[in-house]
């Protein structure tokens, strides 16, 4: 069976500062990887993902995550974060075929 | 495309009732999720079809739990004799085969047990 830890619950940060959401899954077989966001009062939208390929992934709002095996990490970051990424973001993994196990979630607060 | 819809969006019922909840995913994915969220925690995983076959149920899921997606099209999550603890957020989700691993998120609806 496959789990995600995000390490952290809320994370507060400045505008135009940089911000990590730490991701870290464990798993015996080959996973896929992903980031989803949820924005006040809406539902779960898919950030990005990894499947295969290149280790990182990148969104079209600036947001990338690096796939780091030995590590067994997926973290998300933004080198410049804006009041409209204040969300809550999910790190969820899946191992192939079986459905998405998410994280508890990361708070991100970003203040003016 | 509409998107994943979920009705209704909130619902407020009396301890032991039952309630029934209604998806409807994205009409070309096959793939139907149900998961539960409750407060500061991430969405966690309950049932999934592929087209009307119901393929995986979570140990979580109780006897008082049943879901059905007759003709692999819309969804119901019945929850019969509802309990305090039954409060959550409910989450439809829909994808493609299992190449397709983006999956759509409805809004959810809102399950308050008093």
């Amino acid at each position: 069976a496959q789990s995600v830890t995000q390490l952290d619950s809320q994370v507060p940060v400045f505008e135009e500062a940089p911000v990590e959401l730490r991701c870290n899954y464990s798993s015996s077989v080959s996973v896929y990887l992903f980031w989803y966001v949820q924005y006040p009062n809406q539902g779960l939208q898919l950030l990005l993902k990894y499947l295969s390929g290149s280790t990182l992934v990148e969104s079209i709002n600036g947001f990338e995550a690096e796939f780091n095996k030995s590590q067994t990490s997926f973290h998300l970051r933004k080198p410049s974060v804006h009041i409209s990424d204040t969300a809550e973001y999910f790190c969820a993994v899946s191992a192939g075929n079986t459905p998405l196990v998410f994280g508890k979630g990361t708070r991100l607060s970003v203040i003016a | 495309d509409t998107g994943v819809s979920q009705n209704p969006r909130h619902k407020i019922t009396k301890r032991g009732q039952n309630v029934t909840f209604r998806c409807d995913p994205i009409s070309e994915h096959n793939r139907l999720y149900w998961y539960r969220q409750t407060l500061g925690q991430g969405p966690e995983f309950l049932t999934y079809f592929q087209n009307e076959a119901q393929l995986e149920k979570s140990r979580l899921l109780s006897d008082r739990f049943s879901a059905e997606r007759p003709k692999g099209s819309f969804s119901t999550l019945e929850i019969q004799r509802t309990e305090q603890g039954d409060s959550a957020m409910y989450l439809c989700a829909s994808s493609l085969d299992f190449k397709d691993y983006g999956y759509t998120f409805g809004s959810g609806t809102r399950l308050t047990v008093v």
